[in-house]
């Protein structure tokens, strides 16, 4: 089966630009996740969906991020005005609710610089 | 909160070394217990998981064991090749709470030399 897959992989802004991530993940999971995992750290949740749902955003900074899942499948993270604390690399991650819905499945990530 | 401590930032050893990468935990019941291996340009991709129902986890040659005691869970490898060379995540999850947020530690970079 096809993993998750994240777009684009690569982008590089001025401060101030906007840019969005989109994510596919794993046909059938239920649950997709965002992470921030700045250089040379672990990463760290922004934002979880079950289906079409918000689950928990409390770790997004709501002021300039977003993030949405319309129909329950992909999703789409959005920087509205990028700051150089944004730098990192951004992971979509996805999972099946059942028997192993603990294990989440990583996608490459977007790296985000911000000049 | 919850959270995970890993003390080692970079490892470096030479092929058919022994690795032990430190990982402790802090939570307030007993957690789900993963290691996750991160190779340049990836995403990072399940190694091994570990619950209180089985106490250790193998895979590809590596293992770990959950120590309630010690609140420990170190990776440890009996013989490293350069392929392992990749950063290493120890992650905790508290199944009580049904919301399955991964808390990570801040990774080990390990470089194997051959």
């Amino acid at each position: 089966e096809a993993g998750v897959t994240q777009s684009p992989r690569y982008a590089v802004l001025q401060e101030g630009q906007a840019v969005s991530f989109w994510c596919d993940p794993i046909s059938g999971h239920d649950t997709l996740y965002w992470y921030q995992q700045p250089r040379d750290q672990g990463p760290q949740l922004l934002v979880y969906f079950r289906d079409e749902a918000v689950i928990d955003n409390s770790q997004l900074p709501s002021d300039r991020f977003s993030a949405v899942r319309p129909k329950g499948t992909n999703s789409t993270l959005k920087i509205q005005s990028a700051k150089q604390g944004d730098t990192a690399t951004y992971l979509c991650a996805s999972s099946l609710l059942g028997i192993n819905q603990d294990t989440q499945y990583f996608g490459p990530g977007t790296r985000l610089l911000v000049l | 909160g919850d959270s995970v401590t890993q003390k080692q930032g970079q490892v470096t050893l030479s092929e058919d070394d022994f690795l032990f990468i430190n990982c402790t935990y802090s939570t307030t019941t007993y957690p789900t217990l993963f290691w996750y291996v991160q190779y340049p340009g990836q995403g990072p991709q399940l190694l091994l998981k570990v619950t209180t129902a089985n106490n250790k986890g193998i895979s590809r040659g590596f293992e770990a064991t959950y120590d309630k005691g010690t609140t420990s869970f170190h990776l440890q490898k009996a013989s490293v090749q350069e392929s392992d060379s990749a950063v290493y995540f120890c992650a905790l999850v508290d199944p009580n709470t049904g919301n399955y947020k991964y808390v990570f530690g801040a990774g080990t970079r390990l470089k194997v030399i051959a």
